[in-house]
């Protein structure tokens, strides 16, 4: 199956910074997804975003399917944004969705 | 439209006990997930169901566990007997049937196992 790697796996701003969030895959996927798990527990949904660029807000996301990777754009990050970021794929032959270890974001006021 | 429905939203028992945890997709979805969240092994998928059949359940750690779907809208994950090790945040999820389907999370049971 497909592995996926998220860097970094942890990560400190002040509130205001701006970040970028990664998620390679070891093969191609046609069904990709990020989610924010909040202090808690629960898992939201921010984007599904197989290929190309969405925006919802302060947040943005971009897929390059060809070079298998997908990048989480945070600007002017807020208290309200510290949790655990993860990004999962689910390859061409399976339904099932294949997580990252996550990025653990803290901001600070 | 509501989301996907967990109940309980915690358990704690005693090891032995039976666990059954219960799941309502969201309507109209045709594929249901039951993960495990630990510190130690992230989360991790136990078992799904396309149109109420299970597909894959290789992620389900032994013979203690097993789930159901009955019908459409219900499914169980039943541990018996529970022991301390099972410890751990269990999420239910849901999406409509193919590689399209974007997959939507309950709000977990905490599972505690004394």
């Amino acid at each position: 199956g497909i592995q996926v790697e998220q860097s970094p796996p942890d990560l400190i701003l002040q509130e205001g910074a701006n970040s970028t969030l990664r998620c390679n895959f070891s093969d191609s996927v046609n069904n990709l997804q990020w989610f924010h798990q909040n202090p808690w527990g629960q898992l939201i949904n921010l984007f599904y975003i197989p290929s190309g660029t969405k925006q919802n807000g302060r947040l943005s996301a971009t897929t390059v399917a060809t070079e298998r990777y997908s990048l989480l754009y945070i600007s002017s990050s807020q208290t309200t944004d510290s949790g655990v970021y993860f990004c999962a794929g689910r390859s061409y032959n399976t339904d099932k969705l294949i997580f990252g270890t996550g990025t653990r974001l803290q901001v600070f006021p | 439209d509501a989301g996907v429905i967990q109940s309980p939203r915690h358990e704690v028992t005693e090891m032995g006990q039976e666990v059954t945890l219960r799941c309502k997709p969201i309507s109209g979805h045709n594929s249901l997930f039951w993960y495990r969240q630990t510190m130690m092994r992230g989360l991790e998928l136990l078992i799904y169901f396309n149109n109420n059949v299970p597909i894959d359940d290789s992620g389900m750690p032994e013979d203690r566990f097993s789930a159901k779907m009955p019908n459409a809208s219900f499914s169980t994950l039943k541990i018996q007997p529970s022991e301390p090790r099972d410890s751990a945040v269990y999420f239910c999820a849901s999406s409509t049937l193919g590689a399209g389907g974007e997959q939507y999370f309950g709000p977990g049971t905490r599972l505690t196992v004394t």
